[in-house]
């Protein structure tokens, strides 16, 4: 079964840091690029970063560019989000997406949760 | 920064109608376009890429339309199940992406 699960969500003070993990099976990840997306409550959805299937190329929204980190590790099968200098604004759900070969988002984890409150 | 506005925010539609839903981009991005389905509590779903292709196991009461800047999903007759939160997103700049803000599909 291809699968997405994100892990490593939490509440984490203003300023703060924390670390996102993706962990994908069913497929053969290298082939593919990945995003993160997020959804803050009762919001829509938000892009925040993208990275192509060997990490060489990188994208990432205005609003995280400079704090947050994207990267992979494929022989762990494995994605990733550093979170850093984290705002109140960056409280969401994060999802990890799987891109297709045309650029859509084919496949969807449900997602983990970062608070950022003091 | 490509923009993405959808309309309108919120449809009210009774089971067994038609749905029209719109996106405009604020500048083109050809046939790069996805439409995302949400429902509560529930990740996204893709049901349309390439503006007009169906995803794997999406019924043929969905459909996309358009290119460039203006883009359309219809359903055809919605179903109980298809009322749900409905996004698109271009993907005509890689490696950055855009949603729209959304439109809710509600029962009337």
């Amino acid at each position: 079964e291809v699968q997405l699960v994100e892990s490593g969500g939490g509440v984490v003070r203003p300023g703060g840091s924390l670390r996102l993990s993706c962990a994908a099976s069913g497929f053969t990840f290298d082939d593919y690029g990945m995003s993160w997306v997020r959804q803050a409550p009762g919001k829509g959805l938000e892009w925040v970063s993208g990275i192509n299937w060997n990490g060489g190329s990188t994208g990432y929204a205005d609003s995280v560019k400079g704090r947050f980190t994207i990267s992979r590790d494929n022989a762990k099968n494995s994605l990733y989000l550093q979170m850093n200098s984290l705002r109140a604004e960056d409280t969401a759900l994060y999802y990890c997406a799987r891109c297709d070969d045309r650029g859509a988002f084919d496949i969807w984890g449900q997602g983990t949760m970062v608070t950022v409150s003091s | 920064e490509i923009v993405m506005t959808q309309s309108p925010a919120t449809l009210s539609v009774s089971p067994g109608e038609r749905a029209t839903l719109s996106c405009r981009a604020s500048q083109s991005v050809s046939s790069n376009l996805a439409w995302y389905q949400q429902k509560p509590g529930q990740a996204p779903r893709l049901l349309i890429y390439g503006a007009s292709t169906r995803a794997t196991g999406i019924p043929a009461r969905f459909s996309g339309s358009g290119s460039g800047t203006e883009f359309t999903l219809t359903i055809s007759s919605l179903q109980s199940e298809d009322f749900a939160v409905y996004y698109c997103q271009q993907y005509n700049n890689w490696p950055t992406w855009t949603f729209g803000q959304g439109t809710k599909v509600e029962i009337k």
